[in-house]
């Protein structure tokens, strides 16, 4: 079974540019999450969709929205880059057959703001 | 909130040395916990889980038990190899998201020399 893909695997962009990732989670995986990951503030949790409906959020500010499509892929979006946006983004799918709750992680995508 | 302690890193050890990574949570309700491993430049393995108290995960001769009266899930390897060298991070569950969303703690970093 294929893993978790994430594309693009390395984005470089200016300030105030809008960027938009992509996560395909593991077939039969209906829920995606996302997180950020930066030295200073280690991992963040994003985002979930399950079945194409977010399910939960964690603080950060609306420049930062995501989607999912019937097929399950989900895409993140982050509007008027900051510098400090600059980071590695991960998706993780979740399903049944690991166990429940088990969250399995793409490579990421890695974010530079210049 | 719930929110999970690593200890700080970096840990250097000696091939064949005792690992001994200390993780303690604070948690409502019955969270699974997890450690992952993230070596440079890719994404979170999976490396262990466990889903309720007394709970032992174990993968690749680390191990970890679920400590629900010391709230603890520390990580251990009897003999550790350079190829153990990563990041290793602690996270649980939250009980109350669905299994959506994980809390991480900071991180701790390996270092193995031959």
């Amino acid at each position: 079974k294929a893993g978790v893909t994430q594309t693009p695997r390395y984005l470089i962009k200016t300030r105030g540019q809008q960027v938009t990732l992509s996560c395909s989670p593991i077939s039969g995986h209906r829920s995606v999450s996302w997180y950020q990951q930066t030295p200073g503030q280690g991992l963040q949790f994003l985002f979930e969709y399950f079945s194409e409906t977010q399910r939960n959020k964690g603080n950060f500010p609306g420049r930062f929205s995501g989607r999912q499509f019937s097929n399950s892929r989900s895409e993140m979006n982050v509007s008027t880059l900051e510098l400090g946006d600059s980071a590695l983004y991960l998706c993780a799918s979740t399903g049944m057959a690991g166990g429940p709750n088990t969250q399995y992680f793409g490579p990421g995508t890695r974010l530079t703001v210049l | 909130g719930n929110s999970v302690t690593q200890m700080e890193g970096p840990v250097t050890l000696s091939e064949e040395a005792f690992l001994t990574i200390n993780c303690t949570y604070t948690a409502t309700g019955y969270p699974s916990l997890f450690w992952y491993v993230q070596y440079p430049g890719e994404g979170l393995q999976l490396l262990l889980k466990a889903t309720k108290a007394d709970d032992k995960g174990s993968n690749k001769g680390f191990e970890a038990t679920y400590r629900k009266e010391t709230t603890s899930f520390h990580l251990e390897k009897g003999s550790v190899q350079v190829s153990d060298s990563a990041v290793y991070f602690c996270a649980l569950s939250d009980p109350e998201n669905q299994g959506g969303k994980l809390i991480f703690g900071q991180g701790t970093e390996l270092s193995v020399k031959p």
